[in-house]
């Protein structure tokens, strides 16, 4: 149980475009989706969060302009990198937790490659 | 402020040996600690979590974790690791408050033959 997807596993655009990545929570309804950033070899960094009906909210330093998050239903979140640069390159994983948990369940992460 | 420090950056050991990857946290409250796995383009695994109840906390595929408040720590072990186990590990700490995470730095656990 608690199967988180993404689809794309990996996208290549090319610089200026926009590209959206969807995170699905496949067996459960998830109250809040978490959107982690995470460059090679080094930790994952917390974007966002994502609570179904509202708006998200963003770290310090995440541009909200650029990364929009839209939490249209209990088991969907989308991540749209808007005018994507080479230096949004990165690995994209999302998480899900159920209402009344602390747990996070992971997505297995979106690469992206911008040229 | 909440924060989670794993010292060693990579570990190698042989297969069939014990485990040890090392996690120290900081936190002004009662924390809730965590370790994830992370194998080559695969998403996260919890192998175990803490949240104030007993100390020793197993979790999946043989790892356990103990909380050792005086010292600060939540070492992960196993007791013979096997080829399998090699992969990224993340001590995590959630911040108090709310459900957000704060990862450690990662260790990479490399198994010799």
């Amino acid at each position: 149980g608690a199967v988180v997807s993404q689809h794309p596993s990996r996208v290549i655009c090319k610089s200026g475009t926009s590209v959206k990545i969807e995170c699905r929570s496949l067996d459960f309804q998830a109250t809040t989706m978490f959107w982690y950033r995470q460059f090679p070899k080094q930790s994952l960094m917390l974007m966002a969060t994502s609570n179904e009906g509202s708006k998200a909210t963003y770290e310090q330093g995440v541009e909200k302009d650029k990364f929009l998050i839209n939490h249209a239903s209990l088991t969907l979140s989308t991540l749209t990198v808007t005018s994507a640069h080479p230096e949004d390159s990165s690995f994209y994983i999302c998480s899900a937790r159920l209402a009344g948990e602390e747990t996070q369940y992971f997505g297995p992460g979106t690469r992206l490659l911008v040229l | 402020a909440q924060s989670v420090t794993q010292l060693d950056s990579h570990v190698s050991v042989s297969e069939g040996t014990p485990v040890l990857l090392r996690c120290n946290y900081s936190s002004s409250y009662s924390p809730s600690l965590f370790w994830y796995v992370q194998h080559p383009n695969k998403g996260l695994q919890l192998l175990l979590k803490y949240t104030s109840a007993a100390t020793l906390v197993k979790g999946i595929n043989g790892f356990e974790a103990e909380f050792k408040k005086s010292e600060t720590s939540f070492h992960l072990t196993k007791p013979s690791a096997h080829m399998s186990d090699a992969a990224e590990y993340f001590c995590v700490v959630r911040r108090p408050g709310t459900y957000k995470y704060i990862f450690g730095t990662g260790t990479r656990l490399k198994v010799l033959a």
